[in-house]
C-alpha cells in the first residue's frame, strides 16, 4: 500500500521564479491538504482540495495556489517567490467521510531553497 | 480560533524512564486531537488520536495520551522511553465540524539520554 509520496525532495529557486510541487495521496485517498514547514516551526496549512476544487484556505497569498487532479493527485504552485517561502512544504492526504474525522497521513515532503 | 500550546521546546528523558510530552488546545466546541512524530528530513508520522470515547488513547510505538476536558490538555506518554524515540513531536487539533484544517503546535524536541 503506497504512502503519500512527493516530488521533487529537494528544489533551490531564485527569487521571482515560480516552483511546482508535485504530490500523490495514499491509496484510497480523496482530499490532499498543503502544509508549509519553516525551520523551527510546526506546519501551517496552506490550503486543501477535494472533488478537484479548493475547499478551503488559510492565511497564505494569492501567490500560492493549486490543482487537483481527476486520479486525486495535487499540484501547489508558488509565484513570485520570495526569501521567505523557503520552506519544507508537505503535502498531507486524508478520506472525506460523513463524520470528517479521519487522519491526515503526511508524505516526506519538499525542501525548497529560494535564493 | 482554535489553538495548540506545547511549552516545552525541549525534553531530556533518560533510557527507560517514563516520559510526558506536554500539549494544551483551544477550542470553541469539541476537539479531535492528534499526535505526530518528526524524524530528521522526514515528513510526520501520525501516532494517535482522540476523537471521542475513552480519556486514554493508545497509538504506535508504545505511546498513549490522555485527554482532559477540564485542562484542556492532551499529554503525549510512554511508560518506558527508548533513544529511537528522540525525535519532534508535534500536537495537533481539529475543531468538530466539516473543517478538515489541523492547527498544529510548535513542536517539542524529545532527547532519550542513553
Amino acid at each position: 500500500d503506497a504512502g503519500v509520496t512527493q516530488s521533487p525532495t529537494h528544489l533551490i529557486k531564485t527569487r521571482g521564479q515560480q516552483v511546482t510541487l508535485r504530490c500523490s495521496p495514499k491509496s484510497g485517498h480523496d482530499t490532499v491538504s498543503w502544509y508549509q514547514q519553516a525551520l523551527g516551526q510546526g506546519p501551517q496549512f496552506i490550503f486543501q482540495y477535494y472533488e478537484e476544487e479548493e475547499r478551503q484556505r488559510g492565511n497564505f497569498p494569492d501567490r500560492f495556489s493549486g490543482h487537483q487532479f481527476p486520479n486525486y493527485s495535487s499540484e501547489l504552485n508558488v509565484n513570485a517567490l520570495l526569501l521567505g517561502d523557503s520552506a519544507l512544504y508537505l503535502c498531507a492526504s486524508s478520506l472525506v467521510s460523513g463524520s470528517s474525522t479521519d487522519t491526515q497521513y503526511f508524505g516526506p515532503g519538499t525542501r525548497l531553497t529560494v535564493l | 480560533a482554535q489553538s495548540v500550546a506545547q511549552p516545552e521546546d525541549q525534553v531530556n528523558v533518560a533510557e527507560g524512564n517514563p516520559l510526558t510530552v506536554k500539549c494544551t488546545y483551544s477550542v470553541s466546541g469539541n476537539p479531535y486531537l492528534f499526535w505526530y512524530v518528526q524524524y530528521p528530513n522526514r515528513g510526520l508520522q501520525f501516532l494517535l488520536k482522540y476523537i471521542t470515547g475513552d480519556n486514554l488513547v493508545k497509538g504506535s510505538y508504545g505511546f498513549e495520551a490522555e485527554f482532559n476536558k477540564s485542562q484542556t490538555s492532551f499529554h503525549l506518554k510512554k511508560p518506558s522511553a527508548l533513544v529511537s524515540d528522540s525525535a519532534l513531536y508535534f500536537c495537533a487539533v481539529r475543531e468538530v465540524n466539516r473543517d478538515d484544517k489541523i492547527i498544529f503546535g510548535k513542536g517539542t524536541r524529545l532527547h532519550i539520554l542513553p
